[in-house]
């Protein structure tokens, strides 16, 4: 399983863009990059998946160098709502061990 | 639209008691797992399963068995409970598919053992 690797905190303003890294060296060719969103007391949310370049959907943007050791979640013009834990995972979702293996996530705090 | 849910929001058990925690998926998912997640810990895997009556062992299998008799449903059972578990606890299910698949969670436990 491949393991990731993400700032622990980060600070930002409302209005501002944030960018959250990953990393992951040791990513499998079948592998998937997914973001999830996780507010206290509740189970984590789907925020984007990808596998290579950009992905782009209504709330995030996903970006994947071409050698996918590590991916961006973008998150244009935050608000205080967003304020909660990111995660990034990496697997295969057809695997059947694929066990959704969860890091310490990257704790945002957005600020007025 | 709920699409995993869990038998409970809070519950307070007492120690020695045998608990079950139930999730049922209405997604037809192949996968479910069972985690708990306490302050400063992130979430850690109990156990997972990848087909009715298959389960594998995660990070923290000690103190906790499972059940899946049937696809949707997976239950998590403490056969005696103690006070190191209570903590939150939370159900996913994911489709094992080909492409973009996303993992959805249930609404959590909040497991107190006195």
């Amino acid at each position: 399983l491949a393991k990731t690797t993400q700032p622990i905190s980060m600070d930002s303003y409302e209005g501002q863009e944030v960018n959250i890294t990953c990393s992951h060296n040791n990513i499998a060719t079948n592998d998937y990059i997914t973001w999830y969103q996780q507010f206290p007391s509740q189970g984590p949310r789907f925020i984007i998946q990808g596998y290579k370049t950009k992905v782009t959907n209504e709330v995030a943007s996903l970006f994947i160098p071409a050698d996918r050791k590590s991916s961006t979640l973008s998150l244009p013009r935050v608000s205080l709502s967003d304020t909660a834990v990111y995660y990034c995972l990496v697997g295969d979702p057809r695997d059947s061990n694929y066990q959704l293996i969860w890091g310490a996530g990257t704790k945002l705090i957005i600020k007025p | 639209d709920v699409k995993v849910t869990q038998s409970s929001r809070y519950l307070v058990k007492r120690t020695g008691e045998k608990v079950f925690l139930e999730c049922v998926q209405d997604m037809d998912h192949e996968n479910m797992f069972w985690y708990r997640q306490d302050p400063g810990l992130g979430l850690r895997l109990i156990y997972f399963s990848y087909d009715v009556k298959m389960k594998e062992k995660g990070d923290i299998p000690e103190g906790y068995s499972v059940s899946r008799e049937k696809k949707e449903r997976f239950s998590l059972i403490l056969e005696s409970a103690s006070t190191n578990q209570t903590s939150m606890y939370l159900c996913a299910s994911i489709s094992r598919g080909m492409g973009n698949t996303e993992a959805f969670f249930g609404q959590g436990t909040r497991l107190t053992v006195v």
